[in-house]
């Protein structure tokens, strides 16, 4: 089962700033198949990233991926009020499909 | 537009089998995997196991014993079977489209799970 750990738990920025999430497996990805979701409380979790690097339709050009292999990172240019939620990268190259624990995204 | 539309029973007891189902609307049903997700309350996400049209499954080693996930090509449906609940079940539990190879990109509305005596 591939392991995958986010960090930080928990990032505290203000709106503007840029925002940089990592997500580190404990074995390759296959194929780059990871994704990034962004979940907002009460809803259900929306894909934001494919591929490492693919923006899902209507997705805004200030999220941006990169990595392969076994390191991955979410970036937000400039935090917009709403881009405050909980993000979650997932594998689904492998079975069984995981996600990493989540990076809270709030409000400084 | 895809719409994935979900039911089934909110409350169980102890020892009862959960049984969702999920409606797809919109798109090709045959071209993908689908997939149930759940998520504990205040906790992350958990994969539970997914199928494609011609019924091949894979799931979640910690549920297999427990999970049955079933398809329905006729009705563009696809539904979640998981036997013997406990309390550590109670979740929200969501349908998707996607699994093997394919990103989830399509969520139905989730359905809280609530195992309680």
């Amino acid at each position: 089962e591939i392991v995958l750990t986010q960090s930080p738990g928990t990032l505290s920025l203000s709106p503007g700033e840029r925002a940089t999430l990592s997500c580190r497996a404990s074995q390759s990805v296959s194929s780059s198949y990871l994704a990034w979701y962004q979940q907002k409380p009460g809803q259900a979790p929306r894909l934001l990233l494919y591929g490492a690097s693919s923006r899902a339709t209507g997705i805004p050009d200030r999220f941006s991926g990169s990595g392969s292999g076994t390191d991955f990172t979410l970036t937000i240019s400039r935090l917009e009020p709403e881009d405050f939620a909980v993000y979650y990268c997932q594998q689904y190259g492998s079975s069984p499909r995981t996600f990493g624990q989540g990076t809270k995204v709030e409000i400084k | 537009q895809v719409q994935l539309q979900q039911w089934g029973a909110g409350l169980l007891k102890p020892s009862e089998t959960l049984s969702l189902t999920c409606t797809v609307y919109g798109g090709s049903f045959s071209a993908y995997y689908w997939s149930w997700i759940r998520q504990p309350p205040g906790k992350g996400l958990e994969w539970i196991g997914e199928i494609n049209h011609s019924g091949s499954t894979n799931y979640n080693p910690s549920l297999k014993s427990r999970v049955t996930i079933s398809v329905d090509t006729s009705r563009n449906q696809f539904s979640l079977r998981l036997s013997s609940v406990t309390a550590t079940d109670t979740a929200v539990y969501y349908c998707t489209r996607g699994g093997w190879g394919y990103k989830l990109d399509y969520w139905g509305q989730g359905t809280l799970v609530t195992v309680s005596s």
